[in-house]
């Protein structure tokens, strides 16, 4: 299976800041990934898919970028309704699989 | 808009069986391929399996061996069936559209997920 390994696993940021979130595949997975938000009691929402296309109706204030092993997500200027965890998904190969997860919490 | 919802018993005893539908409303089931995924309380999400409306399934290597999923398409369902559970398959189950309307394979609409607990 392929690992695939976020940092932070949780991060503390203010209405404002800019966020980056990072996923590393444990083999090359080419942009075969996607990003997903998820609230307390909520499924998750995809935000990005093929690593960098914002899903529609998605704020343009989140982006993605990165290919091979290594992705990013940022948020540009965190909202309060942006408080949530994130995961990433790789969807090359299977079985597929999902980061642990990275919780953001308000400072 | 497509919409999911799972439905099914909340509590299973443990060595029964889990099964859960998912009806799809808003679309077709047809021409697409449809997920499971799980998380356990409190922690990450798990790939269960997906499948076809032609039937042709994919499952996780990990629960292969106690996992099916089936479509009704007359219907506008897909099920999944886990055989011999035990606590650690307390989890919410989410059924969700595996593959968008682009090929994209990052799942898109999901429903809103179903406690399941294993619990004599």
């Amino acid at each position: 299976d392929i690992q695939m390994t976020q940092s932070p696993s949780s991060l503390s940021a203010s209405v404002g800041d800019r966020v980056t979130i990072s996923c590393r595949a444990s083999q090359g997975i080419r942009n075969d990934l996607g990003w997903y938000q998820q609230k307390p009691g909520k499924a998750p929402k995809r935000l990005i898919y093929a690593a960098s296309s914002l899903q529609g109706g998605v704020p343009s204030r989140f982006s993605g970028s990165g290919s091979g092993t290594d992705f990013t997500l940022t948020i540009s200027s965190l909202q309060p309704e942006d408080f949530a965890t994130y995961y990433c998904l790789q969807y090359n190969s299977f079985p597929q699989t999902f980061g642990q997860g990275t919780m953001v919490e308000v400072k | 808009q497509v919409q999911l919802q799972e439905s099914g018993p909340g509590l299973v005893k443990p060595s029964e069986m889990l099964s859960l539908t998912c009806t799809v409303t808003g679309g077709s089931i047809s021409g697409y391929y449809w997920s499971w995924i799980r998380q356990p309380p409190g922690k990450g999400l798990e790939w269960i399996g997906y499948i076809y409306y032609t039937g042709n399934t994919k499952y996780n290597p990990s629960l292969e061996s106690r996992v099916t999923i089936l479509v009704d398409t007359s219907n506008n369902q897909f099920s999944l069936k886990l055989y011999s559970v035990t606590s650690a398959d307390t989890a919410v189950y989410y059924c969700a559209r595996a593959v968008d309307s682009s090929g994209y394979h990052a799942p898109d609409y999901w429903g809103q997920g179903t406690l399941v607990t294993v619990s004599s």
